[in-house]
Protein backbone atom coordinates (compact mmCIF):
# COMPACT_ATOMS: atom_id res chain seq x y z
CA UNK A 1 0.00 0.00 0.00
CA UNK A 2 1.35 3.56 -0.89
CA UNK A 3 2.35 5.48 2.55
CA UNK A 4 3.66 8.99 2.96
CA UNK A 5 4.55 9.82 6.44
CA UNK A 6 5.84 13.12 8.03
CA UNK A 7 8.09 14.47 10.24
CA UNK A 8 7.62 15.71 12.90
CA UNK A 9 4.41 16.81 13.66
CA UNK A 10 4.83 19.70 15.08
CA UNK A 11 8.29 21.91 14.79
CA UNK A 12 9.02 25.50 17.10
CA UNK A 13 11.47 27.30 16.07
CA UNK A 14 13.07 30.44 16.92
CA UNK A 15 13.26 33.25 14.00
CA UNK A 16 16.53 32.33 11.79
CA UNK A 17 16.66 28.59 13.56
CA UNK A 18 17.49 26.77 9.99
CA UNK A 19 15.59 23.29 10.25
CA UNK A 20 14.33 20.42 7.96
CA UNK A 21 11.11 18.59 7.65
CA UNK A 22 10.88 15.18 6.28
CA UNK A 23 8.76 13.24 4.16
CA UNK A 24 9.34 9.43 3.86
CA UNK A 25 7.11 7.33 0.99
CA UNK A 26 6.49 4.00 0.31
CA UNK A 27 5.11 3.84 -3.23
CA UNK A 28 4.74 1.90 -6.39
CA UNK A 29 5.98 4.07 -9.41
CA UNK A 30 6.83 7.42 -7.90
CA UNK A 31 5.30 9.71 -10.58
CA UNK A 32 6.26 12.82 -8.39
CA UNK A 33 6.25 14.44 -5.05
CA UNK A 34 4.58 17.42 -4.23
CA UNK A 35 4.98 19.76 -1.00
CA UNK A 36 2.33 22.22 -0.16
CA UNK A 37 1.88 24.71 2.48
CA UNK A 38 -1.49 25.15 4.32
CA UNK A 39 -2.14 27.58 6.49
CA UNK A 40 -5.03 27.37 8.75
CA UNK A 41 -8.47 27.62 7.44
CA UNK A 42 -7.22 27.94 3.94
CA UNK A 43 -6.59 25.45 0.86
CA UNK A 44 -3.45 23.94 0.34
CA UNK A 45 -0.66 26.23 -1.67
CA UNK A 46 1.75 24.66 -4.13
CA UNK A 47 5.40 25.35 -3.58
CA UNK A 48 7.19 22.62 -5.91
CA UNK A 49 7.39 18.85 -7.40
CA UNK A 50 10.38 16.81 -7.77
CA UNK A 51 10.47 13.83 -9.91
CA UNK A 52 13.36 11.72 -9.80
CA UNK A 53 16.33 11.22 -6.98
CA UNK A 54 18.58 14.04 -6.90
CA UNK A 55 16.58 16.44 -7.80
CA UNK A 56 16.47 20.10 -5.62
CA UNK A 57 14.33 23.27 -6.11
CA UNK A 58 14.29 26.21 -3.89
CA UNK A 59 12.21 29.00 -3.21
CA UNK A 60 13.32 32.14 -1.03
CA UNK A 61 13.87 30.33 1.70
CA UNK A 62 12.48 26.67 1.13
CA UNK A 63 14.54 24.27 -0.66
CA UNK A 64 12.96 20.58 -1.15
CA UNK A 65 15.16 17.93 -2.16
CA UNK A 66 14.38 13.92 -2.86
CA UNK A 67 15.77 10.60 -2.50
CA UNK A 68 14.90 7.08 -3.28
CA UNK A 69 12.92 6.74 -0.21
CA UNK A 70 12.19 10.47 1.02
CA UNK A 71 12.19 14.32 0.82
CA UNK A 72 13.47 16.93 2.60
CA UNK A 73 11.77 20.61 2.53
CA UNK A 74 14.90 22.75 4.35
CA UNK A 75 14.30 25.72 5.59
CA UNK A 76 16.73 28.68 5.97
CA UNK A 77 16.72 31.45 8.66
CA UNK A 78 12.73 30.82 9.18
CA UNK A 79 10.63 33.95 9.59
CA UNK A 80 7.22 33.98 11.57
CA UNK A 81 5.39 34.13 8.13
CA UNK A 82 6.77 30.94 7.69
CA UNK A 83 5.05 29.44 9.71
CA UNK A 84 1.85 26.87 8.40
CA UNK A 85 1.90 23.25 7.85
CA UNK A 86 3.36 22.04 5.17
CA UNK A 87 2.16 18.92 3.61
CA UNK A 88 4.19 16.15 1.29
CA UNK A 89 1.96 14.19 -1.53
CA UNK A 90 3.17 11.82 -3.88
CA UNK A 91 1.37 10.90 -7.09
CA UNK A 92 1.92 7.26 -7.61
CA UNK A 93 1.30 4.30 -9.90
CA UNK A 94 -1.00 2.57 -8.14
CA UNK A 95 -2.90 5.16 -7.36
CA UNK A 96 -3.30 6.16 -10.57
CA UNK A 97 -3.43 9.75 -10.27
CA UNK A 98 -4.31 10.85 -7.34
CA UNK A 99 -2.20 12.54 -4.73
CA UNK A 100 -1.52 10.49 -1.74
CA UNK A 101 -0.43 13.01 1.15
CA UNK A 102 0.69 12.67 4.20
CA UNK A 103 -0.33 14.35 7.62
CA UNK A 104 1.72 17.41 7.84
CA UNK A 105 3.97 19.12 9.86
CA UNK A 106 2.95 21.95 11.43
CA UNK A 107 5.91 24.50 11.98
CA UNK A 108 5.67 27.26 14.42
CA UNK A 109 8.63 30.11 13.91
CA UNK A 110 8.65 32.69 16.78
CA UNK A 111 10.26 35.86 16.68
CA UNK B 1 -6.39 33.19 -5.49
CA UNK B 2 -5.87 29.76 -6.58
CA UNK B 3 -8.69 30.26 -8.80
CA UNK B 4 -10.75 27.48 -7.67
CA UNK B 5 -14.23 28.75 -6.01
CA UNK B 6 -15.98 26.63 -3.55
CA UNK B 7 -18.90 27.11 -2.12
CA UNK B 8 -20.68 27.18 0.35
CA UNK B 9 -18.10 28.19 2.61
CA UNK B 10 -19.38 26.45 5.97
CA UNK B 11 -22.08 24.25 6.41
CA UNK B 12 -24.30 23.30 9.76
CA UNK B 13 -26.61 20.47 9.17
CA UNK B 14 -28.39 17.56 11.21
CA UNK B 15 -27.01 13.98 11.26
CA UNK B 16 -29.18 12.03 8.45
CA UNK B 17 -29.23 15.27 6.24
CA UNK B 18 -28.14 15.35 3.12
CA UNK B 19 -25.89 18.97 1.55
CA UNK B 20 -24.41 19.69 -2.05
CA UNK B 21 -21.25 20.69 -2.15
CA UNK B 22 -20.46 23.08 -5.30
CA UNK B 23 -17.01 23.96 -6.84
CA UNK B 24 -15.74 25.74 -10.64
CA UNK B 25 -12.06 25.10 -11.38
CA UNK B 26 -9.87 27.52 -12.92
CA UNK B 27 -10.20 28.87 -16.41
CA UNK B 28 -9.05 26.02 -18.94
CA UNK B 29 -9.09 23.54 -15.91
CA UNK B 30 -10.90 20.18 -17.39
CA UNK B 31 -9.86 18.16 -13.85
CA UNK B 32 -11.52 18.00 -11.33
CA UNK B 33 -10.53 16.51 -7.41
CA UNK B 34 -12.56 15.97 -4.62
CA UNK B 35 -10.53 15.72 -1.31
CA UNK B 36 -11.70 15.36 2.85
CA UNK B 37 -9.70 16.81 6.03
CA UNK B 38 -10.02 16.04 9.13
CA UNK B 39 -8.04 16.74 12.19
CA UNK B 40 -7.16 12.85 12.33
CA UNK B 41 -6.65 11.67 8.83
CA UNK B 42 -4.83 14.25 7.05
CA UNK B 43 -6.15 15.52 3.33
CA UNK B 44 -8.02 12.24 2.28
CA UNK B 45 -8.47 11.57 -1.91
CA UNK B 46 -12.34 10.88 -3.09
CA UNK B 47 -12.83 11.18 -6.35
CA UNK B 48 -11.78 12.86 -9.47
CA UNK B 49 -13.54 14.16 -12.51
CA UNK B 50 -11.55 14.66 -16.20
CA UNK B 51 -14.11 16.58 -18.82
CA UNK B 52 -17.24 15.25 -17.20
CA UNK B 53 -16.17 11.55 -16.88
CA UNK B 54 -15.28 9.99 -13.54
CA UNK B 55 -11.10 9.01 -13.86
CA UNK B 56 -10.11 7.85 -10.53
CA UNK B 57 -11.98 7.21 -7.49
CA UNK B 58 -10.30 7.14 -3.59
CA UNK B 59 -12.15 6.43 -0.56
CA UNK B 60 -15.69 7.91 -1.14
CA UNK B 61 -17.87 6.59 1.04
CA UNK B 62 -21.12 4.83 -0.98
CA UNK B 63 -23.41 7.79 0.65
CA UNK B 64 -20.93 10.18 -1.11
CA UNK B 65 -21.55 10.83 -4.89
CA UNK B 66 -20.28 13.59 -7.48
CA UNK B 67 -20.32 14.78 -10.82
CA UNK B 68 -18.99 17.43 -13.34
CA UNK B 69 -21.23 19.17 -15.51
CA UNK B 70 -20.90 20.15 -18.93
CA UNK B 71 -19.64 23.51 -18.23
CA UNK B 72 -17.03 21.71 -16.03
CA UNK B 73 -17.85 22.77 -12.41
CA UNK B 74 -18.44 20.00 -10.22
CA UNK B 75 -20.62 18.86 -7.40
CA UNK B 76 -20.49 16.58 -4.38
CA UNK B 77 -23.01 15.29 -2.79
CA UNK B 78 -23.15 13.91 0.69
CA UNK B 79 -26.19 12.13 2.45
CA UNK B 80 -27.06 10.23 5.17
CA UNK B 81 -24.90 12.26 7.48
CA UNK B 82 -23.15 11.56 10.64
CA UNK B 83 -21.27 13.21 13.29
CA UNK B 84 -17.68 11.61 11.55
CA UNK B 85 -18.39 13.37 8.10
CA UNK B 86 -17.37 16.94 9.83
CA UNK B 87 -14.53 17.87 7.89
CA UNK B 88 -13.18 20.29 5.53
CA UNK B 89 -13.74 19.51 2.02
CA UNK B 90 -11.45 20.97 -0.58
CA UNK B 91 -11.80 20.55 -4.37
CA UNK B 92 -8.47 20.92 -6.54
CA UNK B 93 -8.08 21.17 -10.21
CA UNK B 94 -5.98 20.90 -13.32
CA UNK B 95 -5.78 21.68 -16.53
CA UNK B 96 -5.19 17.62 -17.92
CA UNK B 97 -5.64 14.06 -16.32
CA UNK B 98 -2.63 13.97 -14.39
CA UNK B 99 -2.00 16.68 -11.26
CA UNK B 100 1.03 17.23 -12.97
CA UNK B 101 2.72 20.23 -11.03
CA UNK B 102 -0.36 22.24 -11.67
CA UNK B 103 -2.80 21.25 -9.60
CA UNK B 104 -4.53 24.39 -7.45
CA UNK B 105 -6.95 23.82 -4.31
CA UNK B 106 -10.36 25.55 -3.55
CA UNK B 107 -10.87 27.40 -0.26
CA UNK B 108 -12.67 24.46 0.67
CA UNK B 109 -16.11 24.30 2.68
CA UNK B 110 -16.31 23.61 6.35
CA UNK B 111 -18.98 20.65 7.02
CA UNK B 112 -19.91 20.71 10.72
CA UNK B 113 -22.68 17.64 11.47
CA UNK B 114 -24.79 18.21 14.84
Amino acid sequence: EDQVTQSPEALRLQEGESSSLNCSYTVSGLRGLFWYRQDPGKGPEFLFTLYSAGEEKEKERLKATLTKKESFLHITAPKPEDSATYLCAVQAGQAGTALIFGKGTTLSVSS
Amino acid sequence: DSGVTQTPKHLITATGQRVTLRCSPRSGDLSVYWYQQSLDQGLQFLIQYYNGEERAKGNILERFSAQQFPDLHSELNLSSLELGDSALYFCASSPGPVPGNTIYFGEGSWLTVV
